[in-house]
């Protein structure tokens, strides 16, 4: 069975310091990884995506990504953090031999508070 | 991006009445579309898969009864809250894949529908 854990409830980080936003995955085979943003009352957003290729996966925002299949893990990462990154983060992992209706499955949400 | 466009965005009823939510993929084509509910403290549970021209494909624990999908055309799938009761207060968000993207392609999402059930 797919799985995904943000282990963080909430991260707090200073405006203008790195931020990271933690996942861990299981699949049975191997790993689509995706991570989407959610601002209050809103939709998500699509940040950036892992499917073959590169561990280091740049997407939109200043954001990206790092696959790290020994450990299972997709942790978000920004070299500065802004104020108006402050927003709900999920990560997302589908299984690659799902096929094009294989749902995706969500982790419970980091909410990022990035202060002034 | 794609763009997915829910209506409507908020909708209060009185208990016992039925509500629709749209969903409708504009600039591409959707043969499967999910829905999702996300509660308060933030979770998305993954309600059901609506599937053009077939029967949702419901998650357990889902009232397919009481959550009515048509995916009726390419472009189009739609949410029925039958007899809502303020239980059914939350906020219900649909997702679409493009089809020509095939498996890698990633979700968009609508701007989700807030329901408050009276």
């Amino acid at each position: 069975a797919q799985s995904v854990a943000q282990p963080e409830d909430q991260v707090n980080v200073a405006e203008g310091n790195p931020l990271t936003v933690k996942c861990t995955y299981s699949v049975s085979g191997n790993p689509y990884l995706f991570w989407y943003v959610q601002y209050p009352n809103r939709g998500l957003q699509f940040l950036l995506k892992y499917i073959t290729g590169d561990n280091l996966v740049k997407g939109s925002y200043g954001f990206e990504a790092e696959f790290n299949k020994s450990q299972t893990s997709f942790h978000l990462k920004k070299p500065s953090a802004l104020v108006s990154d402050s927003a709900l983060y999920f990560c997302a992992v589908r299984d690659m031999y799902g096929g094009a209706t294989n749902k995706l499955i969500f982790g419970t949400g980091t909410l990022l508070a990035v202060q002034p | 991006g794609a763009v997915v466009s829910q209506h409507p965005s908020r909708v209060i009823c009185k208990s016992g009445t039925s509500v629709k939510i749209e969903c409708r993929s504009l600039d591409f084509q959707a043969t499967t579309m999910f829905w999702y509910r996300q509660f308060p403290k933030k979770s998305l549970m993954l309600m059901a898969t609506s599937n053009e021209g077939s029967k949702a494909t419901y998650e357990q624990g889902v009232e397919k009864d009481k959550f009515l999908i048509n995916h009726a055309s390419l472009t189009l799938s739609t949410l029925t809250v039958t007899s809502a009761h303020p239980e059914d207060s939350s906020f219900y968000i649909c997702s679409a894949r493009d089809y020509l993207a095939g498996s890698t392609g990633e979700l968009f999402f609508g701007e989700g529908s807030r329901l408050t059930v009276l």
